[in-house]
């Protein structure tokens, strides 16, 4: 398994601003996910983000809105960039790690866009 | 198209069984996990079948038949703390997790 940290943990931003989410992992790990869920939802995948190489994006998302760095094998950023209200949500990042590669996650960012 | 469902909610007694259904229509298979995920916190893995059969832990089992393309989560002797949703998972062929909507589970007292 591993134990992955955000920050930050919840956030109130404005129309138009942006965040940085962090993601620190507590051991290295090549395979890291970026995800967002809304309240009673399940999980959209929005980008994998490997280290040494370039995220990939899913549908409907893209780098300028959601820039993602992977600077090494323990760490990452989400940015959501120029944010809307539709932006509010749960940001979570998640390692595939283990036996399996089961996926495990941080505990979340809560954003709310007003 | 990828299509994972599950009931959207369902409800049991403490104490009881209760058994949550997930089928599934992927590009190809390279298993299946289920996750609980307590309201207002992260998904936690509970379970992964890649060949048919029945995984038994604890209080949990998982069963897979891929040639129905169906799995369930059994739960045995529902306590309080089971009240969770329950997200089903499958690993497509390019080992992308396709996610379900989730079973919101109830324990009633």
């Amino acid at each position: 398994s591993a134990v992955i940290s955000q920050k930050p943990s919840r956030d109130i931003c404005q129309r138009g601003t942006s965040l940085t989410i962090q993601c620190q992992v507590d051991s290295q790990v090549t395979m890291m996910f970026w995800y967002r869920q809304q309240p009673g939802q399940s999980l959209t995948l929005i980008a994998t983000a490997n280290q040494g190489s370039e995220a990939t994006y899913e549908s409907g998302f893209v780098i300028d809105k959601f820039p993602i760095s992977r600077p090494n094998l323990t760490f990452s950023t989400l940015t959501v960039s120029n944010m809307s209200p539709e932006d509010s949500s749960i940001y979570l990042c998640s390692v595939g790690v283990g036996q399996y590669y089961e996926q495990y996650f941080g505990p979340g960012t809560r954003l709310t866009v007003t | 198209g990828q299509n994972i469902d599950q009931p959207t909610e369902m409800t049991a007694t403490e104490g009881a069984i209760v058994q949550i259904n997930c089928t599934y229509q992927t590009s190809g298979f390279n298993g299946l996990f289920w996750y609980q995920q307590h309201a207002g916190e992260a998904p936690t893995f509970l379970s992964y079948n890649v060949l048919d059969g029945l995984e038994e832990k604890g209080r949990f089992s998982s069963f897979l038949s891929r040639s129905k393309g169906y799995s369930y989560l059994l739960l045995k002797e529902l306590q309080m703390k089971d009240s969770a949703s329950y997200l089903c998972a499958v690993l497509d062929s390019n080992y992308q997790l396709i996610w379900g909507a989730g079973t919101k589970l109830i324990i009633k007292p």
